[in-house]
């Protein structure tokens, strides 16, 4: 079965510094979601990739997929608090009728 | 708004006790997912359904039921809760037509059985 490792587990950061997750697969990727949860909420969408080499960006995350890593990354740039939470990568299981989860990454950023 | 809910947003039961989580939503996705969410282990598929006469066991379905009542509701079911059941819950649903299986998450039920 495909399993996404997602590193670092944990992550505290200063207002303002950058940071990367990491998002990685033990099979090819074919689809490759990145979802963000407020503590004990919902999750929300962020983005999609498809394509190997594929990079998209919403407002200061920024996400890139490589394929021959079978890895992708997110990238937040100048973290602001209200970039706290957890964020998790979820990837097309072969077939493409469901979602496989990684365990996340639990992001405080301090003042 | 179109929107995925889910009933009760908390809940507090005894082992041995019947349960039930629903679901609604209101986007007109065809598929609808169950997920549980337990500290340090991201989110596990329970049970998905693709139609409403369709029904398929995910990773962890073992002690969990569910029913497909309409295109718009999805039960999850424990029929005699246990203390390992204590997690959050989660409704999802994407659309066949879309291509791509972005799916819409609803708030989470937090349930603990004592």
């Amino acid at each position: 079965s495909q399993e996404l490792e997602q590193s670092p587990q944990s992550l505290i950061v200063q207002e303002g510094k950058n940071l990367t997750i990491n998002c990685t697969s033990s099979k090819t990727l074919y689809g490759l979601y990145w979802y963000k949860q407020k503590y004990g909420e919902g999750l929300i969408f962020l983005m999609m990739l498809q394509k190997g080499g594929e990079e998209k960006s919403h407002e200061k995350i920024t996400a890139k997929l490589d394929e021959k890593k079978q890895q992708s990354s997110l990238h937040i740039t100048a973290s602001q608090p209200s970039h706290a939470g957890i964020y998790l990568c979820g990837a097309d299981v072969a077939g493409f009728q469901k979602l496989v989860f990684g365990t996340g990454t639990r992001l405080l950023v301090s003042p | 708004d179109a929107d995925v809910t889910q009933t009760p947003r908390n809940r507090i039961t005894k082992t041995g006790k019947r349960i039930m989580l629903e679901c609604s939503q209101t986007k007109g996705h065809d598929r609808m997912y169950w997920y549980r969410q337990d500290p340090g282990l991201g989110l596990q598929l329970i049970y998905y359904s693709f139609d409403v006469k369709d029904i398929n066991k995910g990773e962890i379905s073992d002690g969990y039921s569910v029913s497909r009542q309409a295109q718009a509701k999805f039960s999850l079911s424990l029929e005699s809760a246990i203390p390992n059941q204590t997690a959050l819950y989660f409704c999802a649903t994407s659309a066949s037509s879309s291509g791509n299986n972005e799916q819409f998450f609803g708030p989470g039920t937090r349930l603990t059985v004592l």
